[in-house]
Protein backbone atom coordinates (compact mmCIF):
# COMPACT_ATOMS: atom_id res chain seq x y z
CA UNK A 1 0.00 0.00 0.00
CA UNK A 2 1.30 3.63 -0.78
CA UNK A 3 2.10 5.90 1.76
CA UNK A 4 1.00 9.30 1.50
CA UNK A 5 3.46 11.23 -0.29
CA UNK A 6 4.16 14.90 -0.52
CA UNK A 7 6.18 17.00 -2.56
CA UNK A 8 8.10 19.10 -2.81
CA UNK A 9 10.45 17.87 -0.27
CA UNK A 10 12.97 21.10 0.23
CA UNK A 11 11.62 24.19 -0.44
CA UNK A 12 13.93 27.64 -0.37
CA UNK A 13 12.11 31.28 -0.63
CA UNK A 14 12.63 34.39 0.06
CA UNK A 15 10.39 36.19 2.32
CA UNK A 16 6.97 37.91 0.79
CA UNK A 17 7.30 34.99 -2.15
CA UNK A 18 4.38 32.38 -2.33
CA UNK A 19 5.08 28.32 -2.06
CA UNK A 20 3.38 25.81 -2.45
CA UNK A 21 2.90 22.45 -1.21
CA UNK A 22 0.97 19.39 -2.38
CA UNK A 23 -0.21 16.00 -0.87
CA UNK A 24 -1.42 13.48 -2.19
CA UNK A 25 -3.24 10.85 0.53
CA UNK A 26 -3.74 7.38 1.05
CA UNK A 27 -5.90 5.97 -1.04
CA UNK A 28 -9.81 5.78 0.52
CA UNK A 29 -8.61 7.71 3.08
CA UNK A 30 -11.77 10.16 4.01
CA UNK A 31 -9.54 12.63 6.25
CA UNK A 32 -6.37 14.63 5.65
CA UNK A 33 -4.72 16.76 7.55
CA UNK A 34 -1.97 19.58 7.44
CA UNK A 35 0.13 20.17 10.53
CA UNK A 36 3.07 22.48 10.73
CA UNK A 37 6.37 21.33 12.42
CA UNK A 38 8.83 24.03 14.38
CA UNK A 39 12.20 22.82 15.06
CA UNK A 40 12.28 20.93 18.28
CA UNK A 41 8.42 20.87 18.93
CA UNK A 42 5.74 18.93 18.26
CA UNK A 43 3.45 19.00 15.05
CA UNK A 44 0.63 21.49 15.23
CA UNK A 45 -2.55 21.12 13.53
CA UNK A 46 -3.54 23.80 10.72
CA UNK A 47 -6.15 22.86 8.75
CA UNK A 48 -8.62 19.33 8.51
CA UNK A 49 -10.49 18.26 5.92
CA UNK A 50 -13.26 15.45 5.64
CA UNK A 51 -13.48 14.47 1.91
CA UNK A 52 -13.19 17.73 0.68
CA UNK A 53 -14.38 20.01 3.34
CA UNK A 54 -13.07 21.32 5.93
CA UNK A 55 -13.86 20.09 9.15
CA UNK A 56 -11.37 22.43 11.63
CA UNK A 57 -9.26 25.26 10.38
CA UNK A 58 -9.14 27.13 13.18
CA UNK A 59 -5.79 27.09 13.77
CA UNK A 60 -5.35 28.66 9.88
CA UNK A 61 -3.35 31.96 9.88
CA UNK A 62 -6.31 33.12 7.00
CA UNK A 63 -4.40 35.92 6.71
CA UNK A 64 -1.31 34.18 4.65
CA UNK A 65 -2.30 30.40 4.30
CA UNK A 66 -4.77 28.86 2.52
CA UNK A 67 -5.61 25.41 1.47
CA UNK A 68 -8.28 23.59 -0.84
CA UNK A 69 -8.90 19.69 -1.01
CA UNK A 70 -10.87 19.75 -4.72
CA UNK A 71 -12.54 16.41 -5.50
CA UNK A 72 -11.83 14.71 -1.86
CA UNK A 73 -8.63 13.35 -2.65
CA UNK A 74 -5.17 15.59 -3.38
CA UNK A 75 -4.90 18.98 -1.17
CA UNK A 76 -2.53 22.16 -1.74
CA UNK A 77 -1.47 24.38 1.22
CA UNK A 78 -0.28 27.70 -0.21
CA UNK A 79 1.56 30.72 1.75
CA UNK A 80 1.08 34.29 0.59
CA UNK A 81 3.15 35.93 1.16
CA UNK A 82 5.62 34.01 3.56
CA UNK A 83 7.33 35.31 6.56
CA UNK A 84 10.68 34.11 7.99
CA UNK A 85 8.03 32.56 11.09
CA UNK A 86 6.65 30.27 8.80
CA UNK A 87 10.12 27.94 8.52
CA UNK A 88 9.35 24.64 9.21
CA UNK A 89 8.17 21.20 8.22
CA UNK A 90 4.68 20.97 6.94
CA UNK A 91 3.54 17.36 7.55
CA UNK A 92 0.36 15.97 5.42
CA UNK A 93 -1.44 13.06 7.48
CA UNK A 94 -4.86 11.04 6.09
CA UNK A 95 -6.72 8.64 8.21
CA UNK A 96 -9.64 6.23 7.60
CA UNK A 97 -11.76 8.22 9.45
CA UNK A 98 -15.16 8.69 8.14
CA UNK A 99 -17.17 9.89 10.77
CA UNK A 100 -15.85 12.18 13.14
CA UNK A 101 -16.81 10.27 16.47
CA UNK A 102 -14.34 7.42 16.02
CA UNK A 103 -10.89 7.84 16.50
CA UNK A 104 -8.34 6.84 13.87
CA UNK A 105 -4.57 6.53 13.87
CA UNK A 106 -2.98 8.98 11.79
CA UNK A 107 -0.82 8.23 8.67
CA UNK A 108 1.83 10.51 8.14
CA UNK A 109 3.72 11.65 4.50
CA UNK A 110 7.30 12.31 5.13
CA UNK A 111 6.97 16.00 5.14
CA UNK A 112 7.75 19.18 3.11
CA UNK A 113 10.62 21.46 5.00
CA UNK A 114 10.26 25.24 3.98
CA UNK A 115 13.29 27.58 4.63
CA UNK A 116 12.37 31.30 4.17
CA UNK A 117 15.33 33.57 4.47
CA UNK B 1 -1.37 25.63 22.16
CA UNK B 2 0.06 21.97 23.46
CA UNK B 3 -2.57 19.74 25.23
CA UNK B 4 0.33 16.88 26.12
CA UNK B 5 3.21 17.92 27.71
CA UNK B 6 6.49 14.81 27.47
CA UNK B 7 8.46 14.10 30.20
CA UNK B 8 11.35 13.99 29.83
CA UNK B 9 12.22 16.28 27.22
CA UNK B 10 15.43 14.21 26.50
CA UNK B 11 16.69 10.87 27.23
CA UNK B 12 20.14 9.22 26.85
CA UNK B 13 20.41 4.76 27.47
CA UNK B 14 22.27 2.30 26.43
CA UNK B 15 21.19 -0.77 24.38
CA UNK B 16 19.92 -3.68 26.40
CA UNK B 17 18.13 -1.06 28.94
CA UNK B 18 14.08 0.08 29.23
CA UNK B 19 12.60 3.62 28.08
CA UNK B 20 10.18 5.49 30.32
CA UNK B 21 8.63 8.24 29.03
CA UNK B 22 5.51 10.22 30.52
CA UNK B 23 2.98 12.00 28.76
CA UNK B 24 0.62 14.79 30.92
CA UNK B 25 -2.78 16.28 29.57
CA UNK B 26 -5.23 18.92 30.48
CA UNK B 27 -8.93 17.94 29.03
CA UNK B 28 -10.85 14.85 29.06
CA UNK B 29 -9.99 12.66 26.00
CA UNK B 30 -11.62 9.72 23.77
CA UNK B 31 -7.97 8.37 23.25
CA UNK B 32 -4.49 8.89 23.10
CA UNK B 33 -2.00 8.32 20.59
CA UNK B 34 1.67 7.51 20.67
CA UNK B 35 4.17 8.58 17.31
CA UNK B 36 8.07 8.00 16.80
CA UNK B 37 9.37 10.47 14.62
CA UNK B 38 12.86 9.93 13.18
CA UNK B 39 15.28 11.68 10.49
CA UNK B 40 14.47 8.74 7.79
CA UNK B 41 10.86 7.89 8.21
CA UNK B 42 9.60 10.56 9.74
CA UNK B 43 6.12 10.40 12.23
CA UNK B 44 4.76 6.92 12.66
CA UNK B 45 1.96 5.74 14.52
CA UNK B 46 2.98 3.28 17.19
CA UNK B 47 0.03 2.66 19.53
CA UNK B 48 -3.62 3.77 20.74
CA UNK B 49 -5.00 3.46 24.04
CA UNK B 50 -8.91 4.49 24.30
CA UNK B 51 -10.20 6.22 27.38
CA UNK B 52 -11.85 2.96 28.78
CA UNK B 53 -8.58 0.94 28.49
CA UNK B 54 -5.80 1.14 31.45
CA UNK B 55 -2.91 -0.46 29.65
CA UNK B 56 -2.32 -1.72 26.05
CA UNK B 57 1.32 -3.78 24.64
CA UNK B 58 2.74 -4.16 21.17
CA UNK B 59 5.82 -5.77 20.63
CA UNK B 60 8.54 -3.93 22.85
CA UNK B 61 6.00 -0.96 23.88
CA UNK B 62 3.66 -0.84 26.62
CA UNK B 63 1.31 1.73 27.22
CA UNK B 64 -0.74 3.04 30.54
CA UNK B 65 -3.27 5.56 30.44
CA UNK B 66 -4.51 7.00 34.04
CA UNK B 67 -7.39 9.31 32.94
CA UNK B 68 -7.84 10.27 36.77
CA UNK B 69 -4.18 11.45 36.52
CA UNK B 70 -4.32 13.07 32.92
CA UNK B 71 -1.80 11.21 32.53
CA UNK B 72 0.04 8.33 30.07
CA UNK B 73 3.30 6.67 29.68
CA UNK B 74 5.45 4.69 26.96
CA UNK B 75 7.76 1.78 27.82
CA UNK B 76 10.17 0.60 25.36
CA UNK B 77 11.64 -2.79 26.95
CA UNK B 78 14.87 -4.06 25.43
CA UNK B 79 16.02 -0.88 23.68
CA UNK B 80 17.70 -0.98 20.44
CA UNK B 81 20.01 1.84 18.80
CA UNK B 82 16.93 1.86 15.76
CA UNK B 83 14.95 3.15 18.67
CA UNK B 84 16.81 6.42 18.87
CA UNK B 85 14.23 8.57 17.61
CA UNK B 86 11.61 11.43 19.09
CA UNK B 87 8.43 10.22 20.82
CA UNK B 88 4.85 12.49 20.97
CA UNK B 89 2.01 11.48 22.92
CA UNK B 90 -0.75 12.76 20.43
CA UNK B 91 -4.60 13.40 22.49
CA UNK B 92 -7.76 13.22 20.95
CA UNK B 93 -9.87 15.60 22.69
CA UNK B 94 -13.40 13.77 24.47
CA UNK B 95 -15.18 17.07 22.69
CA UNK B 96 -17.70 15.86 20.05
CA UNK B 97 -17.07 19.31 17.98
CA UNK B 98 -13.31 18.14 18.24
CA UNK B 99 -13.95 15.31 15.76
CA UNK B 100 -11.17 12.86 15.08
CA UNK B 101 -8.26 15.97 15.89
CA UNK B 102 -5.06 15.39 17.72
CA UNK B 103 -3.14 17.59 19.55
CA UNK B 104 0.52 16.85 20.19
CA UNK B 105 3.07 17.24 22.63
CA UNK B 106 6.54 18.58 22.99
CA UNK B 107 8.05 15.34 22.11
CA UNK B 108 10.47 12.91 23.99
CA UNK B 109 14.10 12.60 22.31
CA UNK B 110 15.64 9.32 22.83
CA UNK B 111 18.90 8.05 22.16
CA UNK B 112 20.05 4.77 22.36
CA UNK B 113 24.12 4.00 22.54
CA UNK B 114 25.14 1.45 21.53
Amino acid sequence: EAGVAQSPRYKIIEKRQSVAFWCNPISGHATLYWYQQILGQGPKLLIQFQNNGVVDDSQLPKDRFSAERLKGVDSTLKIQPAKLEDSAVYLCASSLAVSLSISYEQYFGPGTRLTVT
Amino acid sequence: SQQGEEDPQALSIQEGENATMNCSYKTSINNLQWYRQNSGRGLVHLILIRSNEREKHSGRLRVTLDTSKKSSSLLITASRAADTASYFCATDPASKAAGNKLTFGGGTRVLVKP
